[in-house]
């Protein structure tokens, strides 16, 4: 069964200053993977995926993610943090070959990001 | 606006009442989801149709719960003799393909009062 592992529930930065957001999966084959952010009072938009071809994935607003195989890790990433980036971030797995679950995603718990000016 | 719409955005109701919920996914999606989320946590799978068939369903959906795609377009989603643990945000979700990402709408808010 495929799972995800947010490992901080908050993460607090200045502005312009880097952002790292980590995430650990664990899937029992190839997985496809994505970042989601929720603004408050806003649905969830999807930032970036990774569906097995480049490790290094670039999404919307200067964020990128790296997917690491060895390591089941799949950390959020953006090299200077703006004001607007303040939300709550979710990483999420989808494992195609899950058998009956292999449409669902799997949310972790989120990190709620705070950016102090 | 072509995005996924959810109806009502809101609804507070009495223990023991029905709810339904509508959702309007993009056009050209095939594929719609439900999740509900609460507060605090992540948004957990409840069910999957493509087209008009509902392929998958989870546990968490309980015999109160039913959801239908009649003609592969909209979907409902009704909550039976409703529960104070109801209480959540319904979201539901569409895509057109499954490893591109599924488009979220803006959820409906449950109180169960």
């Amino acid at each position: 069964a495929q799972s995800v592992t947010q490992l901080d529930s908050h993460v607090s930065v200045s502005e312009g200053t880097p952002v790292l957001l980590r995430c650990n999966y664990s899937s029992s084959y190839s997985p496809s993977l994505f970042w989601y952010v929720q603004h408050p009072n806003k649905g969830l938009q999807l930032l970036l995926k990774y569906t097995s071809a480049a490790t290094l994935v670039k999404g919307i607003n200067g964020f990128e993610a790296e997917f690491k195989k060895s390591e089941t890790s799949f950390h959020l990433t953006k090299p200077s943090a703006h004001m607007s980036d303040a939300a709550e971030y979710f990483c999420v797995v989808r494992d195609p070959y899950s058998g009956a679950g292999s449409y669902q995603l799997t949310f972790g718990k989120g990190t709620k990001l705070s950016v102090i000016p | 606006d072509t995005g996924v719409s959810q109806d009502p955005r809101h609804k507070i109701t009495k223990r023991g009442q029905n709810v339904t919920f509508r959702c309007d996914p993009i056009s050209e999606h095939n594929r719609l989801y439900w999740y509900r989320q609460t507060l605090g946590q992540g948004p957990e799978f409840l069910t999957y149709f493509q087209n008009e068939a509902q392929l998958e369903k989870s546990r968490l959906l309980s015999d109160r719960f039913s959801a239908e795609r009649p003609k592969g377009s909209f979907s409902t989603l009704e909550i039976q003799r409703t529960e104070q643990g109801d209480s959540a945000m319904y979201l539901c979700a569409s895509s057109h393909d499954a490893n591109r990402g599924q488009f979220f709408g803006p959820g409906t808010r449950l109180t169960v009062l």
